[in-house]
């Protein structure tokens, strides 16, 4: 009953090679987000996605792009990793109504994945 | 700009004892809340949560928290600690953003317990 899942749990890259990270959910929740996690450090998010609608948060490197083909599938594209890049990157969602009045929910985060950059 | 606070980076406790983990926020309105839990290389688990109404709120797994606005302050508890509870915590504050949670979490607080 796995409800946010990430893949895969641990990626090895090389620096400027492209790679992708997955996101799957299956609670079908209209928000779903991409934060990065550097060791010893708060996750930071990078952007999100509501419905089909995609906000970068103005921070967020021009590297890092994002697709969302439908409402349960998220993709992190990371065009050229630098070294700066290695860190976890964790999914999350969440069921957010509030634009329509209706309830605010939290957000349930998958396992994340571990990236590492030679 | 929303900002958390957590002032204590890692601490130690004796399994059997009472835990305080501290957390304050910056925010102009009325903040939503919340405590997670991360173990080594997994995701983030939710504690529990404050957006409305009692300032006690319940979680999961023994803790509570209670939201203080006169400090901006939303300490978690937990009155006896368990080694599975070695883990590390984020406190976070949802700024409430039109449609969609611009959560802003502290740095985090790593909590080893000892036997």
């Amino acid at each position: 009953d796995a409800m946010v899942i990430q893949n895969p749990r641990y990626q090895v890259t090389q620096f400027g090679k492209p790679v992708t990270l997955s996101c799957s959910q299956t609670l079908n929740h209209n928000v779903m987000y991409w934060y990065q996690q550097k060791s010893s450090q708060a996750p930071k998010l990078l952007f999100h996605y509501y419905d089909k609608d995609f906000n970068n948060e103005a921070d967020t490197p021009d590297n890092f792009q994002s697709r969302r083909p439908n409402t349960s599938f998220c993709f992190l594209d990371i065009r050229s990793p630098g070294l700066g890049d290695a860190a976890m990157y964790l999914c999350a969602t969440s069921r957010d109504l509030r634009a329509s009045g209706g309830p605010q929910e939290t957000q349930y985060f998958g396992p994340g994945t571990r990236l590492l950059v030679l | 700009a929303q900002s958390v606070t957590q002032p204590d980076i890692h601490i130690t406790v004796s399994e059997g004892a009472s835990l305080e983990l501290r957390c304050n926020y910056s925010y102009g309105a009325t903040p939503y809340l919340f405590w997670y839990v991360q173990s080594p290389g997994q995701g983030l688990q939710l504690l529990l949560k404050y957006f409305s109404g009692d300032t006690l709120v319940q979680g999961i797994k023994g803790f509570e928290a209670e939201f203080k606005r006169s400090q901006s302050s939303f300490n978690l508890r937990k009155p006896s600690v368990h080694w599975s509870d070695a883990a590390e915590y984020f406190c976070a504050v949802d700024t409430n953003s039109g449609g969609y949670q611009k959560v802003t979490f502290g740095i985090g607080t790593k909590l080893q317990v000892i036997p």
